[in-house]
């Protein structure tokens, strides 16, 4: 019965490395949201996926692409995986349309390591 | 750029006391405000919400905001050591596409039997 899950839980690889996360939410919900946090535990949006639009954060490297088949479903891709991307990635999920209130639900959590 | 600056503590408390979480945020535009909850090794969990100016209350949590100082806060009545995490308040402004929420960098509590 959870709500939001991703995996894997650890992602442990080499630099240079393609790897992927995956998120499913069960709960309905129609935005999706990819977070990093670091090791400072400043947690950072990345993007934001509903059905009509994909927001991406500019800050974001172009390394990092999310790929969503369908609603309940939003991985993350990276390419050419770099030391600097060793962080926690949290998935998110919360119904749009609620105006200004939209509480987001967040998943365990991958910890990467980029050796 | 939207900001949400938090006193990055640690903040200690004895158990018992009253923990108060403060922070400040910088786009006039922000709607609503959340306080998330993070113990160690785990995700953030949804503690609190407030959207009007004053208090807003929920057992021992009170949320605190006050719009035109952008400033709002929580605190914690009766601290105990299951307290103990790292509180992130979290701010709701429209953003392209989508109401987006921007973290602080999250206040560290940390409750002392």
């Amino acid at each position: 019965d959870t709500a939001v899950s991703q995996t894997p839980k650890y992602l442990v690889t080499q630099m240079g490395n393609d790897k992927s996360i995956k998120c499913e939410q069960n709960l309905g919900h129609d935005t999706m949201y990819w977070y990093k946090q670091d090791s400072k535990k400043f947690l950072k949006i990345m993007f934001s996926y509903n059905n009509k639009e994909l927001i991406i954060n500019e800050t974001v490297p172009n390394r990092f692409s999310p790929k969503s088949p369908d609603k309940a479903h939003l991985n993350l891709h990276i390419n050419s995986l770099e030391l600097g991307d060793s962080a926690v990635y949290f998935c998110a999920s919360s119904q749009e349309g609620l105006a200004f209130y939209n509480e987001q639900f967040f998943g365990p959590g991958t910890r990467l390591t980029v050796l | 750029q939207k900001e949400v600056e938090q006193n990055s503590g640690p903040l200690s408390v004895p158990e018992g006391a009253i923990a108060s979480l403060n922070c400040t945020y910088s786009d006039r535009g922000s709607q609503s405000f959340f306080w998330y909850r993070q113990y160690s090794g785990k995700s953030p969990e949804l503690i609190m919400f407030i959207y009007s100016n004053g208090d807003k209350e929920d057992g021992r949590f009170t949320a605190q905001l006050n719009k035109a100082s952008q400033y709002v806060s929580l605190l914690i009545r009766d601290s105990q050591p299951s307290d103990s995490a790292t509180y992130l308040c979290a701010v709701n402004a429209p953003g392209a596409g989508s109401y987006q929420l921007t973290f602080g960098k999250g206040t560290k509590l940390s409750v002392i039997p």
